[in-house]
């Protein structure tokens, strides 16, 4: 069983839908979880970094950690075309030097 | 400008040809890490430093080698290189993970290694 679970999609929305991007996991002593976008030939970008359980806003994102269903979620309000991009959820625990990613969602927001 | 700058970009070579893929952040960052992406099996974990002269295997460290001997540099060494080592690469750094202060990774923007 993988560490990391998450749906690869694709996923295709219009434009100023809600997105819902998740991931499951396995091991209870992850605490700390994040959200990284990649674009075509580039390197995942920082998008949400959370602490144990509860919510996260900044603009349209906001991440939610339920850590007693072992679930992250990561939601996009008003999507935009320029949204469109693999979405990669990360986590690692306490001592933080080791981190284990999905394999990526592939959204498309159509305008 | 702050970033992890991956060189080279693209290289195709020959199985058993040792190469090195240099990695350099401008960040003043202790922990640097190497990553592989691959379809389906998405980022898995080379080897990552916590500090210089500190390296520590990841999830699949086979058939690498690391070495930090200053803060900048992490370069990845593939001493005989396979057609399984084919893949897109990343170097990543954070200011630190010491005791829990745990921060956020920054990528560079890959290197996409053929092995024939």
């Amino acid at each position: 069983q993988k560490e990391v679970e998450q749906d690869p999609g694709p996923l295709s929305v219009p434009e100023g839908a809600i997105v819902s991007l998740n991931c499951t996991y396995s091991n209870s002593a992850f605490q700390y979880f994040m959200w990284y976008r990649q674009y075509s030939r580039k390197g995942p970008e920082l998008l949400m970094y959370t602490y144990s359980s509860g919510n996260k806003e900044d603009g349209r994102f906001t991440a939610q950690v339920d850590k007693s269903s072992k679930y992250i979620s990561l939601f996009i309000r008003d999507s935009q075309p320029s949204d469109s991009a693999t979405y990669l959820c990360a986590m690692s625990g306490r001592t933080g030097n080791q981190f284990y990613f999905g394999t990526g969602t592939s959204l498309t927001v159509i305008p | 400008e702050a970033q992890v700058t991956q060189n080279p970009r693209y290289l195709i070579t020959v199985t058993g040809k040792k190469l090195t893929v240099t990695c350099s952040q401008n960040m003043n960052h202790e922990y640097m890490s190497w990553y592989r992406q691959d379809p389906g099996l998405g980022l898995r974990q080379i080897y990552y430093s916590m500090n210089v002269e500190v390296t520590d295997k990841g999830d699949v460290p086979e058939g690498y080698k690391v070495s930090r001997k200053e803060k900048r540099n992490f370069p990845l060494i593939l001493e005989s290189p396979s057609p399984n080592q084919t893949s897109l690469y990343f170097c990543a750094s954070s200011l630190s993970v010491r005791g829990g202060s745990n921060q956020p990774q920054h990528f560079g923007d890959g290197t996409r290694l053929s092995i024939l």
